[in-house]
């Protein structure tokens, strides 16, 4: 069974903080995607990053970056210098991969995020 | 391009009425998704669409009913509301094969609550 364990259900910093948000996954698929989506205060989903199983290679993008680790199942998702605008719900998700593959998404339960002025 | 589209965007219904959330997209998906997400919780799978035609079931089905007439619109249909679907319900789309970078577009989400 897939399965996405999002430990941390809450989080607070200060601004101008460093903060990881973790993410572990169970899957017996051997190519799958992995997610992280933002929920803000007003509750749309925001895409953030998808990342193939088969690439490893961690991602940078500004103050967001991604450390993508299959031998221990991670997907962890670090903020670098956090802003209040970065106060919101993280959810990470899996996918399956491959054309005939439905796509559903497995989500986890969400990590709040506060971050304080 | 509208993207996804749901209506309403909030209803207050009473225990035991029905309702029917749409969802709409045109950008030719040939996949549609419906989650509900529970306060405090990440998004459930209820139903799914691979095209027109076809539904199946996700990991939350009971209580819910889906029909795909068109590519472009997927409605979900509460027949007996219960408290327990209080709920936001997200409804998605996305491309057959790799699409894309984002995979599945997600709508902006209708708020239920059953009194």
């Amino acid at each position: 069974a897939q399965k996405v364990t999002q430990a941390q259900t809450e989080i607070s910093v200060v601004e101008k903080e460093d903060v990881t948000l973790d993410c572990v996954y169970e899957t017996r698929d051997t190519t799958y995607y992995l997610f992280w989506y933002k929920q803000p205060p007003s509750g749309e989903l925001v895409f953030l990053i998808r990342r193939n199983s088969f690439d490893e290679q961690n991602e940078i993008s500004g103050r967001y970056s991604w450390n993508f680790q299959k031998s221990t199942s991670s997907f962890n998702f670090t903020i670098t210098a956090s802003q209040v605008v970065d106060s919101a719900v993280y959810f990470c998700a899996l996918s399956g991969h491959g054309s005939s593959n439905t796509g559903k998404l497995i989500f986890g339960q969400g990590t709040t995020l506060q971050v304080k002025p | 391009n509208a993207g996804v589209t749901q209506t309403p965007k909030f209803r207050i219904l009473k225990i035991g009425q029905s309702m029917t959330l749409q969802c709409a997209q045109d950008m030719n998906h040939n996949y549609m998704y419906w989650y509900r997400q529970d306060p405090g919780m990440g998004l459930k799978l209820i139903y799914y669409s691979v095209g027109a035609g076809i539904t199946d079931k996700g990991e939350v089905p009971n209580g819910y009913n889906v029909s795909r007439s068109t590519t472009e619109d997927f409605p979900l249909r509460l027949e007996l509301a219960a408290p327990s679907q209080t709920s936001v319900y997200f409804c998605a789309s996305r491309k057959q094969g790799l699409a894309g970078v984002q995979g599945q577009f997600f709508g902006p989400g209708t708020r239920l609550t059953v009194l």
